[in-house]
């Protein structure tokens, strides 16, 4: 079966890093995004793994790692704004998204 | 602006009584795509659109009707909402499958 596995919930404290793992086994694999969704609010796009390696935006970066089967999503000089679940989500062989549960991140000042 | 809107935000409804969710998109995106999110489950698609006239179905079809006329409207019809379809439920759409989905702001579906 398809599956992906990323933490329920994370805390982190103003200021510091935090880095958020996601596992997944699918079949094909074509992709594998991050994005942010606030409380009662839309998904918004992070970012987009498909070389393995580190891609880095901003205060945001995200690793992949195509034959574990494994990304990271690494968030810097956390600000409290970046209290919101964090989804995982692969892009299998037909081209659609397999999503993970999320993680929703606490910011603590 | 470039945006995905949805149609009602929110809906109270009763078993039985047939309902549409509108979707439209300014961006002219090929691909479209509806989704429901429950708690601790994530993100489910439910039906999804290559192109106009093209659909397919997601991991949870069951209850659910779409179509796709023109290439910016992506409806999501249920015939006989039942109370476990409560849920939000979001459209969203991207340049093709390959690229990144935007989404709508969602639309908050209760079933009495």
């Amino acid at each position: 079966g398809q599956n992906i596995d990323q933490p329920t919930e994370m805390t982190a404290t103003e200021g510091a890093i935090v880095q958020i793992n996601c596992t997944y086994q699918t079949s094909g694999f074509n992709g594998l995004f991050w994005y942010q969704q606030h409380a009662g609010e839309a998904p918004t796009f992070l970012s987009y793994n498909v070389l393995d390696g580190l891609e880095e935006k901003g205060r945001f970066s995200s690793f992949l790692s195509r034959s574990k089967g494994y990304s990271y999503l690494l968030l810097k000089e956390l600000q409290m704004k970046d209290s919101a679940s964090y989804l995982c989500a692969v892009k299998g062989s037909n081209y659609q998204l397999i999503w993970g549960a999320g993680t929703k991140l606490i910011i603590k000042p | 602006e470039a945006q995905v809107t949805q149609n009602p935000r929110y809906l109270i409804t009763v078993t039985g009584k047939k309902l549409t969710v509108t979707c439209s998109q300014n961006m002219n995106h090929e691909y479209m795509s509806w989704y429901r999110q429950d708690p601790g489950l994530g993100l489910r698609q439910i039906y999804y659109s290559m192109n106009v006239e093209v659909t397919d179905k997601g991991d949870v079809p069951e209850g659910y009707k779409v179509s796709r006329k023109e290439k910016r409207n992506f409806p999501l019809i249920l015939e006989s909402p039942s109370p476990n379809q409560t849920s939000l439920y979001f459209c969203a759409s991207s340049l093709t499958s390959r690229n990144e989905q935007f989404f709508g702001p969602g639309t908050r579906l209760t079933v009495l």
